[in-house]
């Protein structure tokens, strides 16, 4: 069974704050990193596809980085606003398959 | 037009109804997917349509038949479910041989 690990389940910070959560996940056969933001009633937003070890990605507040030989990777929030209030969703796929395995999420809530 | 849509938004069915979900996107991606989501856990794959085509099954019950008319289009035939299948339903769709895919809101499906 493929296990993708995320922690914490959940997080409170205030407004300001930076914050970051981690994703592990076995790092045989890995083929690609996916972070989502998901909102309530709302799809689930792609925010970074990671491929290649040492990758470092980065989207206005919000950066990611993947090791693959240890098999984690961290999403940082920088200057967390109310509006990044969410779960986080990582997801693996692995070589030579198209089916994507997700953590469970992490619920980030922030406090104005 | 980056979206995937999907139909309804909520479906409450009886356990000897028959029903279907629809999902449509205009981003010429010929892979799509159903996955199912519990409360509290994280998504899990249903199938995978790829040229139109089923190309991966996840063991699912007989009770969902999957069906891709043409390469905007995928569905999800119930029948006979049971209340344990109420749950989110989300599409996404990809193109073929990329990792990124894209999610539509879900179907917040209720079996009495």
């Amino acid at each position: 069974i493929l296990n993708v690990e995320q922690s914490p389940q959940s997080l409170h910070v205030q407004e300001g704050d930076s914050t970051n959560f981690t994703c592990s996940f076995p790092s045989s056969n890995f083929y690609a990193l996916h972070w989502y933001r998901w909102e309530t009633a709302k799809s689930p937003e792609a925010l970074f596809v990671m491929t290649l070890n040492g990758d470092e990605k980065k989207k206005g507040r919000i950066s990611a980085t993947l090791n693959t030989k240890e098999g984690y990777s961290y999403l940082y929030i920088k200057g967390s606003q109310p509006e990044d209030s969410a779960t986080y969703l990582c997801a693996l796929t692995q070589g030579g398959s198209e089916k994507l395995v997700f953590g469970k999420g992490t619920k980030l809530t922030v406090n104005p | 037009d980056t979206e995937v849509t999907q139909t309804p938004k909520h479906l409450v069915m009886g356990m000897t109804n028959k029903k279907s979900l629809k999902c449509e996107q205009h981003m010429g991606h010929r892979a799509m997917y159903w996955y199912k989501q519990k409360a509290k856990k994280p998504p899990e794959l249903m199938f995978v349509y790829s040229y139109e085509k089923l190309s991966i099954n996840e063991s699912v019950p007989s009770r969902f038949s999957p069906e891709c008319p043409n390469s905007s289009l995928l569905n999800l035939h119930l029948h006979a479910l049971q209340p344990e299948d109420s749950a989110l339903y989300l599409c996404a769709s990809s193109q073929v041989g990329r990792p990124e895919q894209y999610f539509g809101p879900g179907t917040r499906l209720t079996v009495t």
